[in-house]
């Protein structure tokens, strides 16, 4: 069964500092990997899909990498800003149509 | 509409009533997902339609729980006899096609309590 876990929970840092956010996959036989953004209460917001052929890719100050062979994925925030503050969901799938969640990175981005 | 639209925002119930939870996906988008989300958790698959019909549904926790999609467009998910159990965060994604390689797109949620 596919296990998703992102490292750390919560993460605070002063606004200006670049950042990496960290997730890991048990099953390294993915489709594709995909980030994710969630505010309070809200839905998510889709950041950056890399499909399994793919070692990265950006958009403006996000840029994530995939290492399929490790099971691993970093999402790099250049330049933070406090409108960055929410909790980063990473999601594989593997095996199925389904996506598998980790739990999230708590962003705090302070002013 | 311009993405996948989620009605009611938050629906408050008492203990053994039915819900309905209603999902409006990306127009063309032809795969439609649910999923379920508890506080400080991730999000949770519940089912998968490509189409009208249900392509995977494997992820409902029990014959409380229905989803229809009866014209390929709008599904609509059907709790019967409600359990605190099920307060959580009900989202529904679309995405272009089926399969296993779509950029899957998210609604804002429904809240659902059950007291």
């Amino acid at each position: 069964k596919q296990e998703v876990t992102q490292i750390p929970a919560a993460l605070s840092v002063p606004e200006g500092e670049n950042l990496v956010l960290n997730c890991s996959f048990t099953d390294s036989a993915i489709y594709n990997l995909q980030w994710f953004r969630q505010d309070p209460g809200k839905g998510l917001t889709s950041l950056l899909l890399i499909q399994s052929s793919q070692r990265e890719q950006t958009s403006g100050r996000l840029n994530a990498s995939l290492d399929k062979s490790s099971g691993r994925s970093t999402l790099y925030i250049a330049a933070s800003q406090p409108g960055d503050s929410a909790t980063y969901l990473c999601a594989v799938r593997a095996g199925s149509y389904q996506l598998t969640f980790g739990k999230g990175t708590k962003l705090s981005v302070i002013p | 509409g311009a993405g996948v639209s989620q009605t009611p925002s938050n629906k408050v119930t008492e203990k053994g009533k039915y819900v309905e939870l209603r999902c409006d996906p990306i127009s063309g988008h032809t795969a439609l997902y649910w999923y379920r989300q508890s506080l400080g958790q991730g999000p949770e698959f519940l089912i998968y339609f490509q189409g009208t019909g249900a392509a995977d549904d494997s992820g409902l926790p029990n014959d409380r729980f229905f989803a229809v999609r009866p014209e390929g467009s709008v599904s609509t998910l059907k709790i019967q006899r409600t359990e605190r159990g099920d307060s959580a965060m009900y989202l529904c994604a679309s995405s272009l096609a089926g399969g296993t390689t779509g950029e899957l797109f998210f609604g804002e949620g429904s809240r659902l309590t059950v007291l």
